[in-house]
């Protein structure tokens, strides 16, 4: 089944506990992107990836990284996670940065910093 | 419509009307304009999509309207069914340099569909 993983479905950590939230498609997408959706403010673009060690920064990227080093898996990392980090998490991936109007998302992973 | 400010914008349709939902853009550069469905405790899922050089596409129960006078989309659901009850996003896909691409989402608007 083609689809979009993330796990964990569900986390809470404290302050300043290093995390890392994985992401993986079995479809061969070249675009991956991750967004976290807050209450008023919609989806909003945190990295994203056009194909493999290729990265850029969306509209939200402090306080994450993310890496890219294989097509399949889109990693997002909190180094330092604070409490307005708390939110809902969406990993997407699309056939090619060109055509990300069909984007594919995961299923979603609930974050909570204390 | 969709809008800023913390509340969504709600829609409450009976079983079986034609549910109509807005959206306003403000990139003309746009080149696509989607439509996403995001069911409770799931992620978005794609609807319908239209090309900034045509002004309807119609799929399966669902029509979409792009007016770029007034930059404004709409989502038209024809006898709409209880499983239609989500939250629906407008976004709009902009190249943000080169041969990058990015989507940009609304803020949502919430359809309740009454049996």
């Amino acid at each position: 089944e083609a689809q979009v993983t993330q796990n964990p479905r569900y986390l809470i950590t404290v302050t300043g506990k290093k995390l890392t939230v994985t992401c993986s498609q079995n479809m061969n997408h070249e675009y991956m992107s991750w967004y976290r959706q807050d209450p008023g403010l919609g989806l909003r673009q945190i990295y994203y990836s056009m194909n493999v060690e290729v990265t850029d920064k969306g509209d939200v990227p402090e306080g994450y990284k993310v890496s890219r080093k294989e097509k399949r898996n889109f990693p997002l990392i909190l180094e330092s996670p604070s409490p307005n980090q708390t939110s809902l998490y969406f990993c997407a991936s699309s056939f090619s940065g060109r055509a990300i109007n069909e984007q594919f998302f995961g299923p979603g992973t609930r974050l909570t910093v204390l | 419509g969709e809008s800023v400010g913390l509340h969504l914008p709600t829609l409450s349709v009976q079983e079986g009307d034609n549910s109509i939902i807005n959206c306003a853009y403000s990139n003309s550069a746009s080149d696509y304009f989607i439509w996403y469905k995001q069911e409770s405790g799931k992620g978005p899922q794609f609807i319908i999509d239209i090309r900034s050089n045509m002004d309807k596409r119609q799929g399966q129960r669902v029509t979409v309207l792009l007016n770029k006078t007034v930059k404004h989309l709409s989502l038209q659901i024809a006898a709409t069914q209880p499983g239609d009850s989500a939250v629906y996003f407008c976004a709009e896909n902009i190249r943000s340099g080169g041969s990058n691409y990015k989507l940009t989402f609304g803020k949502g608007t919430l359809l309740t569909v009454n049996p």
